[in-house]
């Protein structure tokens, strides 16, 4: 079946725009998750999701960055008056449930700020 | 803090076995150590776990010590495809909310 998908692969974007990047889950998958990967780092936890809400908000940044999911499916990540230190990778991963061992991860949206 | 340690980098020739260590040593009685490996340009892939008896499924090996403190992820026949950064994570399979992932150690496999 069909895996994580992201959108916009790639986005860049001038200092000071907001930007919005999507997930689309594996369909049934309650939990989601976002994280960044800034390069040549490791994984940042950024929010998670269990259907529609958030519990744990504790990883995002600052308060220009939000996010939310509708329908317990699709989840957007918005970032808003963009910086040249948000430029990362923005990987979402999704799983079963909040108990499931094993987190399925999209490709990833590349942002550059410029 | 990621709670694990692994080295930086590695190298195996192909065919052989790829043999990469974790230490946890401040695991916790329910904390799982999880394996994912990310290869480049493309999001993390979940490999294997395990909490005290070694595992194995179709991608690897885990061999866990008995005190718990250090494992071994083993590729029994590495190819080029499994050059990657792998990720040593220690967490509860009863609140994998979130994965700290380290830095990982950077396995390049040569032909």
């Amino acid at each position: 079946g069909a895996g994580v998908s992201q959108s916009p692969s790639n986005k860049v974007t001038e200092k000071g725009k907001d930007v919005e990047l999507r997930c689309d889950p594996i369909s049934g998958h309650t939990a989601l998750y976002w994280y960044r990967q800034s390069l040549g780092q490791g994984l940042e936890f950024l929010i998670y999701f269990q259907g529609n809400s958030a519990p744990d908000k504790s990883g995002l940044p600052s308060d220009r960055f939000s996010a939310e999911r509708t329908g317990g499916s699709v989840s957007t990540l918005t970032i808003q008056r963009t910086q040249q230190e948000d430029s990362a990778v923005y990987l979402c991963a999704s799983s079963p449930d909040r108990n499931s061992y094993e987190q399925y991860f999209g490709p990833g949206t590349r942002l550059t700020v410029t | 803090d990621a709670k694990t340690t692994q080295p930086p980098s590695m190298d195996c020739a192909e065919g052989r076995a790829a043999n990469l260590p974790c230490n946890h040593s401040t695991i916790s009685g329910n904390e799982y150590v999880y394996w994912y490996r990310q290869i480049h340009s493309q999001g993390p892939q979940y490999i294997i776990h395990g909490l005290k008896n070694n595992e194995t499924n179709e991608m690897a090996s885990l061999i866990i010590t008995e005190d718990r403190k250090s494992s071994t992820l083993i590729l029994p026949h590495a190819t080029l495809r499994d050059t990657a950064v792998y990720y040593c994570i220690v967490g509860s399979t009863y609140n994998t909310d979130k994965l700290i992932f380290g830095t990982g150690t950077r396995l390049q496999v040569f032909p």
